[in-house]
Order: C-alpha cells, then sequence, then structure tokens
C-alpha cells in the first residue's frame, strides 16, 4: 500500500536553515502536503504543492519535489524557535480513494537558542 | 479563511460513560469530514470519512458502534464515543476539506480525552 516516510528528529540552531525529508511510495500522487503541529495543537497547513510542480516558495519556506525519486523536502529558512514542532509530509494520490490522505510519522524540529 | 473548529478541546470522563466531539466547519462548506486519533508521539491515524447526508466510512479495526459519527450538514460533524474506557483515552482530531479536488485538509484543534 501507500507509504510516506520521514526522518523522525532534526535539531538546528536558530538562523540556521532546516530541512526537512520524506519520502512517499505512490506514483500517482497528485499533491503533497506539509503540516504544522505544536504541542497540544491540531494539524496547521503550511503549504501544498502538486505534483507537476518541481518548486514552491512561500516566504520562509521552500518546498523541493522530486517526482523521479518520490522525495519531498520543506526548508526552512531562518529558523526560529517557534518553528519547534512536529512536522507531517502528506500526499493524496489519484490510485488512493479520492479523499485519503497519507501521513508520514512526523518528523520533531528542535530549534537550539 | 477555512477554519476548523473542534470542540471540547478536552474531557474527562468516567468509564461507561458517552462523549460527544463536535467539529465545524466555520466559513466553508464541508462536503466531507475526517475523524483521526493520535496516541503521543505518533501520526494520526484515520478512524472514519464522513460525508454529508450519508453513513460514515470506517477504517479497518474501527468500532463502528463505538465511534459513532454523524454529518447531518455541510458544516458539522460529531464524533461520540460510547460507553467510554480508558484504552479509549486518546487526542482526537476533525479535518474537513472543501468541495474542489485540490482543497487540503484542514484540521481542528484536537480533543483531549481521559477516561477515568
Amino acid at each position: 500500500g501507500e507509504d510516506v516516510e520521514q526522518s523522525l528528529f532534526l535539531s538546528v540552531r536558530e538562523g540556521d536553515s532546516s530541512v526537512i525529508n520524506c519520502t512517499y511510495t505512490d506514483s500517482s500522487s497528485t499533491y503533497l502536503y506539509w503540516y504544522k503541529q505544536e504541542p497540544g495543537a491540531g494539524l496547521q497547513l503550511l503549504t501544498y504543492i502538486f505534483s507537476n510542480m518541481d518548486m514552491k516558495q512561500d516566504q520562509r519556506l521552500t518546498v523541493l519535489l522530486n517526482k523521479k525519486d518520490k522525495h519531498l523536502s520543506l526548508r526552512i529558512a531562518d529558523t526560529q524557535t517557534g518553528d519547534s514542532a512536529i512536522y507531517f509530509c502528506a500526499e493524496k494520490g489519484a490510485q488512493t480513494s479520492y479523499d485519503k490522505v497519507i501521513f508520514g510519522p512526523g518528523t520533531s524540529l528542535s530549534v537550539i537558542p | 479563511g477555512a477554519v476548523v473548529s473542534q470542540h471540547p478541546s478536552w474531557v474527562i470522563c468516567k468509564s461507561g460513560t458517552s462523549v460527544k466531539i463536535e467539529c465545524r466547519s466555520l466559513d466553508f462548506q464541508a462536503t466531507t469530514m475526517f475523524w483521526y486519533r493520535q496516541f503521543p508521539k505518533q501520526s494520526l491515524m484515520l478512524m472514519a470519512t464522513s460525508n454529508e447526508g450519508s453513513k460514515a466510512t470506517y477504517e479497518q479495526g474501527v468500532e463502528k458502534d463505538k465511534f459513532l459519527i454523524n454529518h447531518a450538514s455541510l458544516t458539522l460533524s460529531t464524533l461520540t464515543v460510547t460507553s467510554a474506557h480508558p484504552e479509549d483515552s486518546s487526542f482526537y482530531i476533525c479535518s474537513a476539506r472543501g468541495d474542489r479536488a485540490y482543497s487540503p485538509l484542514h484540521f481542528g484543534n484536537g480533543t483531549r480525552l481521559t477516561v477515568t
């Protein structure tokens, strides 16, 4: 079945760039998403990218998609302590149920002051 | 825009009682809503897909008689945990999707359920 994988932990210093990586198996993925979850809260949509795009930039966030390798990354420039959270990669594929979104396990980002 | 409101944010109940959690889309119509369960330090587990005006679709292993879902309008879905037991204690999160193919999921802030 479809699967999404991420490294579980990432630690960076404040002011540096963070890069969170994600791989997925569904070659028919149509949309890929990045969500942020702060402790005790729901998920906040950060950004999403269509599968026919290679890159999307939104302020400090840059999403890169390598469809051939089924690899998605989220780069956070000038990482701040407020960026500490869990980041979930998610994908929606044409092969899955129309509404079903598959989530990765989440990457816990720690920002060191 | 695209705000999803979930209530209550936390609830403590005794074993054997039922608890209802509400999920509302505040500024858009949600033809489809989803209910997730999240264990500590784990990802989201999809429990069921709720479609307005029809029966919910439950994922394998989720007891439909225990987790009752009602999606009576385009802006409201409810999850009722019936005869709750301590093992039902968890973080429950709802999400809603608009009516366009590329509409992303928008999440509520979750409900922390503790069953004593």
